[in-house]
């Protein structure tokens, strides 16, 4: 069974940081990519980066460009989200996905439970 | 950046077929997938390579992409379809979801 557990959620200060933790099993980690996605309260989502499964491709939606890294470990099968200078636009659940790889094309095929981020003045 | 369109919400009847629409300049040319998301849930993959089913979903569940427009039709729709509804597309590295759409069957 494939399971994605999304660790590191909590509330923070506005201009802070935090490190978002995604633990992956029940699939062979190192032939998918990875992607976080996240949806603030009531409204719809929003994709925010994607590293292949080689780490040799990273994208970054323009709202985070700049402030959040994504970074994976094919030895401990995770990958994290660091994110800096964090806004109070910023809360919002954040999702771990895997992301599969079709004819030169990425989809989201299995997302995980999803871990919240609160920022606070 | 590219943008997606969704109707805010459409409404079915249970048994009948809910079509949900995306719009897109030259979606056509891009691969649509949809998600389903329903109440306190993460999403779930619906449709990918714009019409193609994982496992996990019934036959019901259909898609079609040409033009501007992605569409995903639902036959014979139950109550438990009742749910969120996201489009999304690659636009060259950035990928872009709907607004959402919001399908009740009542």
């Amino acid at each position: 069974e494939v399971q994605l557990v999304e660790s590191g959620g909590s509330l923070v200060q506005r201009g802070g940081s935090l490190r978002l933790s995604c633990a992956a099993s029940g699939f062979s980690f190192i032939t998918y990519g990875s992607s976080w996605v996240r949806q603030a309260p009531g409204k719809g989502l929003e994709w925010l980066s994607y590293i292949s499964r080689d780490s040799g491709t990273i994208y970054y939606a323009d709202s985070v460009k700049g402030r959040f890294t994504i970074s994976r470990d094919n030895a401990k099968n995770s990958v994290d989200l660091q994110m800096n200078s964090l806004r109070d636009e910023d809360t919002a659940v954040y999702y771990c996905v895997r992301t599969g790889y079709s004819h030169g094309y990425l989809y989201f095929d299995y997302w995980g439970q999803g871990t919240l981020v609160t920022v606070s003045s | 950046s590219y943008k997606l369109t969704q109707p805010p919400s459409v409404s079915v009847s249970p048994g009948q077929t809910a079509t949900i629409t995306c719009s897109g300049e030259k979606l056509g040319d891009k691969y649509a997938c949809w998600y389903r998301q329903k109440a306190g849930q993460s999403p779930v993959l619906v449709i990918y390579q714009d019409n193609m089913r994982p496992s996990w979903i019934p036959e019901r569940f259909s898609g079609s992409n040409s033009g501007n427009t992605a569409t995903l039709t639902i036959s014979a729709t139950q109550a438990m379809d009742e749910a969120d509804y996201y489009c999304q597309a690659w636009d060259s590295t950035t990928a872009e979801f709907g607004g959402g759409t919001k399908l009740t069957v009542l």
